[in-house]
């Protein structure tokens, strides 16, 4: 099946400071979707991306699909982005979603 | 448009019980998708269902799990005969009626057996 990579698998940043999280996946796919769990458990909805680019308020991702991979950005980390980001994708003819093992995020003021 | 709705939220259950969570999907959304989450772990995909139809159960264990999608109702999945190492988070997912859509995340059932 495919394998799902990301990076960094943890990451502390003070209040203001932007990051990059990567995606890296072993075939093509037809679904890519970021998502952000917070402290409390809830897994929210961040992107639906399997290609191209998109922004929503401090927060966008790109993905090349052709080089298998997607990136998340975030820009002016608040305390509130803390909590674990996953990457999901989709292979073609199917619709399970295959998880990341995760980026731990960590914002201090 | 209320999104994903799982329940319980929490729920505790002493080995040898059966454990039954619930899942509504987003209005007009016709699949629906079970992930599990271990402690510390990434979520692993379960089953897929559409109204009355299993279409992927290559996550479920063999045994004691059992998963339905009536075609009135919430879809539930069932645990018979829980064991400790089924204490996990329980997400449910939906998606409108047509292949390779976003995916909408309910909040969750957090499971512990004692």
């Amino acid at each position: 099946g495919i394998q799902v990579e990301q990076s960094p698998p943890d990451l502390i940043l003070q209040e203001g400071a932007n990051s990059t999280l990567r995606c890296n996946f072993s075939d093509s796919v037809n679904n890519l979707q970021w998502f952000h769990q917070n402290p409390w458990g809830q897994l929210i909805n961040l992107f639906y991306i399997p290609s191209g680019t998109k922004q929503n308020g401090r927060l966008s991702a790109t993905t090349v699909a052709t080089e298998r991979y997607s990136l998340l950005y975030i820009s002016s980390s608040q305390t509130t982005d803390s909590g674990v980001y996953f990457c999901a994708v989709a292979g073609f003819n199917t619709d399970k979603l295959i998880f990341g093992t995760g980026t731990r995020l960590q914002v201090f003021p | 448009n209320a999104g994903v709705m799982q329940n319980p939220r929490h729920l505790v259950r002493r080995r040898g019980q059966e454990a039954r969570l619930r899942c509504s999907p987003m209005k007009g959304h016709s699949h629906v998708y079970w992930y599990r989450q271990l402690p510390e772990e990434g979520l692993k995909f379960m089953v897929y269902l559409q109204k009355e139809n299993i279409i992927d159960e290559s996550g479920m264990p063999k045994e004691r799990f059992s998963a339905e999608f009536p075609k009135e109702g919430p879809s539930i999945l069932r645990i018979q005969q829980v064991v400790r190492g089924d204490s996990a988070a329980y997400f449910c997912a939906s998606s409108p009626p047509a292949e390779r859509y976003e995916q909408y995340f309910g909040p969750g059932t957090r499971l512990t057996v004692t």
